[in-house]
């Protein structure tokens, strides 16, 4: 079964912190994936990536970027987080062919 | 830009009732359209999808329809179970490319 697990599970940062979220995929998918859920708003994309070196805006992109540094790794980085980034955070996984997703277990972020 | 919509952020009912979640979207592609299903404190987990046109599809008891004449893909259910209590979203990948659209989701609570 595919396999995506995240780093920290939560975590409570300060208002102008740096904060950087990591994901790991042993699945060997190319694309990879960053979304926030709020309620109410669902899944929001935020930056994906199609390999190695590529990083894409989502929806909702201002005040995060994203690192991909090889196929198994992609990080969200919030440079001055704000508490409207407060949020439960996933990454996901998938490919071309099969047009499913598969997420991490999440990460709950509080920025005081 | 393409949307998905889902009318009912809440849905209560009895144990062994039926249930229909409403779900719309709007494209000007050809859609792929999936519904997800998250459990309390999990990831979210992929539990129906389809491309075709008027063709039903199951998967653990849920089934549903894509209707490109109408923009629909409601979920159904025949005999709700309490282990069905969770949130369902809605998604669309227009033409099948490697963005996900996401519904904001509707919660379903089964009572005994």
């Amino acid at each position: 079964e595919a396999a995506v697990t995240q780093s920290p599970r939560n975590k409570v940062a300060v208002t102008g912190g740096k904060v950087t979220l990591s994901c790991n995929q042993t699945n060997n998918h190319n694309n990879m994936y960053w979304y926030r859920q709020d309620t109410g708003h669902g899944l929001r994309l935020i930056h994906y990536s199609y390999g190695a070196g590529s990083t894409e805006k989502g929806d909702i992109p201002d005040g995060y970027k994203a690192s991909r540094p090889s196929q198994e790794n992609f990080s969200l980085i919030l440079e001055l987080a704000t508490p409207s980034q407060t949020s439960v955070y996933f990454c996901a996984s998938g490919d071309w062919d099969s047009y499913e997703q598969y997420f991490g277990p999440g990460t709950r972020l509080t920025v005081l | 830009g393409d949307s998905v919509t889902q009318t009912e952020g809440l849905v209560t009912l009895t144990k062994g009732l039926p249930v229909m979640l409403n779900c719309t979207y709007q494209t000007t592609y050809s859609p792929f359209l999936f519904w997800y299903v998250q459990h309390l404190n999990e990831a979210p987990k992929l539990l129906l999808k389809s491309s075709t046109d008027n063709k039903r599809t199951e998967h653990q008891g849920f089934y549903a329809t894509l209707h490109k004449s109408s923009s629909s893909f409601h979920l159904q259910k025949s005999s709700v179970q309490l282990s069905d209590s969770a949130l369902y979203f809605c998604a669309l990948s227009p033409d099948g490319n490697e963005k996900i659209t996401f519904g904001a989701g509707t919660k379903l609570t089964i009572k005994p």
